[in-house]
């Protein structure tokens, strides 16, 4: 089945150090997404890639990076830069050209904490 | 400025009863998009539908309907006959279309059903 993996489903970082989170999608879509979600709030953009090579900051990009070698992946690296990384992250894709316009689809989301 | 407002941060409503969920969203495109997401308790946001801003026909699937008018500024979600299965969080969002691959989530209504 066509769908979006984002992994691991929880994951704990350390004071100080860098974690990535996993996002696969195999829907051939050409757009991705980032999200972070605090409890009591929507969501909000951290990154978005349109196509392969290229991405875009978001309204929270500091602290994050992101990379997109291959379509079907949109690594997200929580870096030691983020003072507050406790939120559950979503991972979306989307049908190309105008993705103002189109329905994202999302994963599973990953749980990030702080030991 | 809070672009998309959901006023209702929780609902508990007794199985079969309808429920009204409401979205208020503020643009100044003429050209946009409004969008509703389910978030059962796994976390994964399920795209429920997508309304233009020039078509304000009212849509009804199944026991969903959705109520948009422009001159409000509104874009109301009802489930008729709730079910326990409804019970999740409910997200309205909205994308400009200058603004492309930004998409503005409201802070969401926590649906419980009681049996």
């Amino acid at each position: 089945d066509g769908g979006i993996t984002q992994s691991p489903k929880y994951l704990f970082r350390k004071e100080g150090q860098n974690v990535t989170l996993s996002c696969e999608q195999n829907l051939n879509h050409d757009a991705m997404y980032w999200y972070r979600q605090d409890p009591g709030q929507g969501l909000r953009l951290i990154y978005y890639s349109q196509i392969v090579n290229d991405f875009q900051k978001g309204d929270i990009a500091e602290g994050y990076s992101v990379s997109r070698e291959k379509k079907e992946s949109f690594p997200l690296t929580v870096t030691s830069a983020q003072k507050n990384p406790t939120a559950f992250y979503l991972c979306a894709s989307s049908i190309g050209g105008t993705p103002s316009s189109q329905p994202q689809h999302f994963g599973d989301g990953t749980r990030l904490s702080i030991l | 400025a809070q672009k998309v407002t959901q006023a209702q941060t929780e609902i508990s409503v007794v199985e079969k009863e309808d429920v009204t969920l409401d979205c208020v969203y503020e643009t100044r495109d003429t050209t946009y998009y409004l969008f509703w997401y389910k978030q059962p308790p796994s976390g994964e946001l399920v795209f429920l539908i997508r309304r233009n801003s020039f078509d304000e026909q009212n849509e009804i699937s199944g026991r969903y309907s959705w109520n948009f008018q422009k001159s409000t500024s509104s874009f109301n979600f009802t489930i008729t006959a709730s079910q326990v299965v409804d019970s999740a969080v409910y997200f309205c969002a909205l994308s400009e279309a200058l603004l492309r691959n930004n998409l503005f989530f409201g802070t969401g209504t926590r649906l419980t059903v009681i049996p």
